[in-house]
C-alpha cells in the first residue's frame, strides 16, 4: 500500500511557464517532507523540504507548498527550463518511518524550448 | 568532497552468483539506507541502518544481506542472485535524530544485470 503517491507519471511543460508537480501522502504522521530532482544514470538529489509546522517553502525558483488537511504537497518551478527536465521524487519522513524516506513512484517533467 | 560513494557503477551477474556493492560515506552520517529503484517505480528500500552494528529491514529485503561494522562503510551482498535483482541500487546517508529532519545524499547508483 503506497503511503506517497505521485499520480502523474509525467508533464509537459513550455519553457518559461510554470511546472506544477503534484504529491499525496496517507500517513498523517508523516513530519518531513523532500523533493528530490534525478537525472538518468545519476543519483538523486535533494532539491528542496517542508516541515510540517510549515505550509511554504521557498528556494529560489522552487517552491513546495503543503496542505496538511489534504494531505498533499505541490512543487512549483517558475520559471521552468530545459535544464528541469528530469525525474522529480515527492520523499516524506516520520511517522513510525523511524527515520526512513518513503518516495513516491516519480514524475516525469519534460520542459520544451 | 566525495559524499556517498558507490561501487561497482556496472555489473552483469549469472544466476546464482554473489556480490557485494560497496557503499561508503564520508560525512559521518548515522543514518544509511540501500534502495533499488526499477523501471516506473520510485525507491525501495532494502535495508537500512542508524548506526555501526545496528541494521534492519526494510520493504523489499529478501534475497539480500548487510553490515554495518563501521559508521563509513555499509555493503549490501546479494547472496544468490537472480533475475528479479535486475535494478539499479542507491546507497543513501543522512544525519537524523530526535527533533532534526535533514535530507539524505545519494550515491550514483550501480545498475545490476542478472542473467
Amino acid at each position: 500500500d503506497q503511503q506517497v503517491k505521485q499520480n502523474s507519471p509525467s508533464l509537459s511543460v513550455q519553457e518559461g511557464r510554470i511546472s506544477i508537480l503534484n504529491c499525496d501522502y496517507t500517513n498523517s504522521m508523516f513530519d518531513y517532507f523532500l523533493w528530490y530532482k534525478k537525472y538518468p544514470a545519476e543519483g538523486p538529489t535533494f532539491l528542496i523540504s517542508i516541515s510540517s509546522i510549515k505550509d511554504k517553502n521557498e528556494d529560489g525558483r522552487f517552491t513546495v507548498f503543503l496542505n496538511k488537511s489534504a494531505k498533499h504537497l505541490s512543487l512549483h518551478i517558475v520559471p521552468s527550463q530545459p535544464g528541469d527536465s528530469a525525474v522529480y521524487f515527492c520523499a516524506a519522513s516520520g511517522g513510525g518511518s523511524q527515520g526512513n524516506l518513503i518516495f513516491g513512484k516519480g514524475t516525469k517533467l519534460s520542459v520544451k524550448p | 568532497n566525495a559524499g556517498v560513494t558507490q561501487t561497482p557503477k556496472f555489473r552483469i551477474l549469472k544466476i546464482g552468483q554473489s556480490m557485494t556493492l560497496q557503499c561508503t560515506q564520508d560525512m559521518n552520517h548515522n543514518y544509511m539506507y540501500w534502495y533499488r529503484q526499477d523501471p516506473g517505480m520510485g525507491l525501495k528500500l532494502i535495508y537500512y541502518s542508524v548506526g555501526a552494528g545496528i541494521t534492519d529491514k526494510g520493504e523489499v529485503p529478501n534475497g539480500y544481506n548487510v553490515s554495518r561494522s563501521t559508521t563509513e562503510d555499509f555493503p549490501l551482498r546479494l547472496e544468490l542472485a537472480a533475475p528479479s535483482q535486475t535494478s539499479v541500487y542507491f546507497c543513501a546517508s543522512r544525519k537524523q535524530g530526535a527533533r532534526m529532519n535533514t535530507e539524505a545524499f545519494f550515491g550514483q547508483g550501480t545498475r545490476l544485470t542478472v542473467v
